[in-house]
């Protein structure tokens, strides 16, 4: 069974901080998911990555398989950054499949 | 954008009964996906199905539990006899492949059981 825990649970910045959110797991994978859910409870794919460093706008991903860690970062948050960030790792062959949801971070970012 | 639209938004049933909650995933999309969400807690995977079949499932989709895609849009998650303990936001999710292509998430039903 994988084990994943993110830190830190909860995390208030002012606007404009860089923001760090970190998954480690306890079993080897073959992909990681960094979803986003919204107050609402609606859940976003943000990023799926099994090596290296992704890039999608001011959210940055990166993962390191030896060391059974993933980082998202936030550069120059903003107030509708806020929400619970979720990473979801997945043992499967199918990237897609059988994920292992963490407890996720809540974000609030103050204006 | 296409989406993946969830009906209905919020079930109530009692102890016992059926339910079924309807999904239409995005149409080019090939794998279809059922997470659950019991209040407070994790998301939890339920099941993955493709072509017409389950590809791979957790222990918590146990017999109570189907899936089916009855056409050529609809996915379907039918719980036979809810019990309390299945109250909880039901996700549906599609992808174009199962690897390396992303997650789109419907906006979820809350399913109350009473």
């Amino acid at each position: 069974k994988n084990e994943v825990e993110q830190s830190p649970q909860n995390l208030t910045a002012q606007e404009g901080e860089f923001i760090t959110i970190n998954c480690s797991y306890s079993v080897g994978i073959s992909a990681l998911h960094w979803l986003q859910q919204h107050p609402g409870g609606g859940i976003v794919s943000l990023f799926m990555l099994s090596s290296g460093k992704k890039k999608h706008g001011r959210l940055i991903a990166t993962i390191n398989i030896q060391e059974k860690h993933s980082s998202l970062h936030i550069t120059a948050s903003h107030p509708r950054d806020s929400a619970v960030y979720i990473c979801a790792p997945t043992q499967s062959n199918f990237g897609n499949e059988k994920l292992t949801f963490g407890t996720g971070t809540r974000l609030t970012i103050i204006p | 954008e296409p989406e993946v639209t969830q009906t209905p938004s919020h079930q109530v049933t009692q102890m016992g009964q059926e339910v079924i909650l309807r999904c239409v995933p995005i149409s080019n999309h090939l794998y279809f996906y059922w997470y659950r969400q019991i209040l407070g807690q994790k998301v939890e995977f339920l099941v993955s199905f493709y072509n017409n079949e389950i590809s791979e499932k957790s222990e918590i989709f146990d017999d109570q539990f189907s899936v089916e895609r009855p056409d050529g849009s609809n996915f379907t998650l039918k719980i036979r006899s809810t019990k309390l303990e299945d109250s909880a936001m039901y996700f549906c999710a599609s992808s174009v492949y199962a690897t390396n292509s992303p997650l789109h998430f419907g906006n979820g039903t809350r399913l109350t059981v009473t």
